[in-house]
């Protein structure tokens, strides 16, 4: 069964430094995948996503992701973390099994930015 | 323009009761979502809409869920006879359906928490 595994629940990195958060997955079928960010009290906001194109995908506010088949990961990355990049991070593969398509969320990455 | 909208933003009952929770999309959007977003998880799917096709009820969780949506448009989430594992943030999504299904982009609204005595 596909599924998504974000690595990290929490994770810190000071303002001005580098921002990797990580997600792998698992999927039967050539899946399309998305990282979607959630600000306290706001809804869900498509960072980027992977539809078999490029594997490196760039997205809003910095951010960029590279899909590696051979690894099953999708991470995330920014070179230089700002104070209003904190937020929950959600890892997202899309896939088709059983005669039905399907959107798995991962738990979650909550980041934290250090002044 | 107007983005995806729900309401109410919070809603507290008592268990065994009825609720309803409404998800208005963005105008044109053909394709409507409904997930569920307990403490501590990812989102878990319950229901998808596109157009007029049958919808997906593949992740409804028991008989006490519905949804229906009206005219292509708004869409209703019911929960019968309330529990306290209810409780949770419902988050309603549209796409444009242009994309095929699940290379779409989504586009979500703030949530309802629905909190359950």
């Amino acid at each position: 069964a596909q599924s998504v595994t974000q690595l990290d629940s929490h994770v810190s990195v000071s303002e001005g430094t580098p921002v990797l958060l990580r997600c792998n997955y698992s999927s039967s079928y050539s899946p399309s995948l998305f990282w979607y960010v959630q600000h306290p009290n706001k809804g869900l906001q498509l960072l980027l996503k992977y539809t078999s194109a490029a594997t490196l995908v760039k997205g809003i506010n910095g951010f960029e992701a590279e899909f590696k088949k051979s690894e099953t990961s999708f991470h995330l990355t920014k070179p230089s973390a700002h104070m209003s990049d904190a937020a929950e991070y959600f890892c997202v593969v899309s896939d088709f099994t059983s005669g039905t398509y399907k959107y798995i969320f991962g738990t979650g990455t909550r980041l934290k930015v250090l002044a | 323009g107007a983005g995806v909208s729900q309401s109410p933003s919070n809603k507290v009952t008592e268990k065994g009761k009825d609720v309803e929770l409404r998800c208005d999309p963005i105008s044109g959007h053909t394709a409507l979502y409904w997930y569920r977003q307990s403490l501590g998880q990812g989102l878990e799917f319950l229901i998808y809409f596109q157009g007029n096709s049958a919808p997906d009820k593949s992740g409804l969780p028991s008989d006490r869920f519905s949804a229906e949506r009206t005219g292509g448009s708004v869409s209703t989430l019911t929960i019968q006879r309330t529990q306290q594992e209810d409780s949770a943030v419902y988050l309603c999504a549209s796409s444009s359906g242009t994309s095929g299904r699940w290379s779409d982009t989504q586009y979500f609204g703030p949530g309802t928490r629905l909190t359950v005595l």
